[in-house]
């Protein structure tokens, strides 16, 4: 069984500041990918940033970059310079396979992020 | 549009009732998912189809629940007997394959009373 586990319920930061949202992950899989997704309170998932388990370096996209740290099971996301925009809740998320594979994404419980001005 | 949409954005039912909703993919995507996302948690994964493969139906929490998806495109979840366990919002998304990433439409709130 795939597990995802989100410790932090929620999260203040002042803004221009970095932000560590933590997650880690159980699975017997030898093969699994890790994603990150924002959900503002208009509902909508937004892709953030993607980890293979096969990938050597920790993914990065813009402000986003991933923690990956495979022997801890560990796939934090770092948001450099927060904004206001980067207030909503994030989520952790395993599959089953690598190489951007999908199918059924198990999600974390999630960490609402709320960036003071 | 060039989105995932879902409708109704908003359903109230009454428990015991029946209840369908819509999920139009982003064209030409050939796997397609639903979720549900009860209040303060995360999504859950409920059914999954993949072109014109069997649709992988393990989430699916009791046989209450059926989706299809039809000429490969817009899906129906339908729920059965509603309970009131049955709230919550249900997101549909949608990939180019299993290999893509999943776009996600704005949900369907459901309310059972």
């Amino acid at each position: 069984a795939q597990k995802i586990t989100q410790t932090q319920p929620g999260m203040f930061v002042q803004e221009k500041e970095a932000v560590t949202l933590d997650c880690t992950y159980d699975t017997s899989d030898q093969s699994y990918g890790l994603f990150w997704y924002k959900q503002p309170s208009s509902g909508e998932m937004i892709f953030l940033i993607y980890q293979g388990s096969y990938d050597e370096q920790n993914a990065t996209e813009g402000r986003y970059s991933l923690n990956f740290q495979k022997a801890r099971k560990s796939a934090n996301l770092v948001i450099s310079a927060s904004q206001l925009g980067d207030s909503a809740m994030y989520f952790c998320a395993l599959s089953p396979g690598s190489n951007f594979g999908n199918e059924k994404l198990t999600f974390g419980t999630g960490t609402r992020l709320t960036i003071i001005p | 549009g060039a989105g995932v949409s879902q409708s109704p954005s908003n359903k109230v039912t009454e428990k015991g009732k029946d209840v369908e909703l819509r999920c139009d993919p982003i064209s030409g995507h050939t796997a397609l998912y639903w979720y549900r996302q009860s209040l303060g948690q995360g999504l859950e994964f409920l059914i999954y189809f993949q072109g014109n493969s069997a649709p992988d139906k393990s989430g699916l929490p009791s046989d209450r629940f059926s989706a299809e998806r039809t000429g490969g495109s817009v899906s129906t979840l339908t729920i059965q007997r509603t309970q009131q366990e049955d709230s919550a919002v249900y997101l549909c998304a949608s990939s180019s394959g299993p290999w893509g990433e999943q776009f996600f439409g704005p949900g369907t709130r459901l309310t059972v009373l």
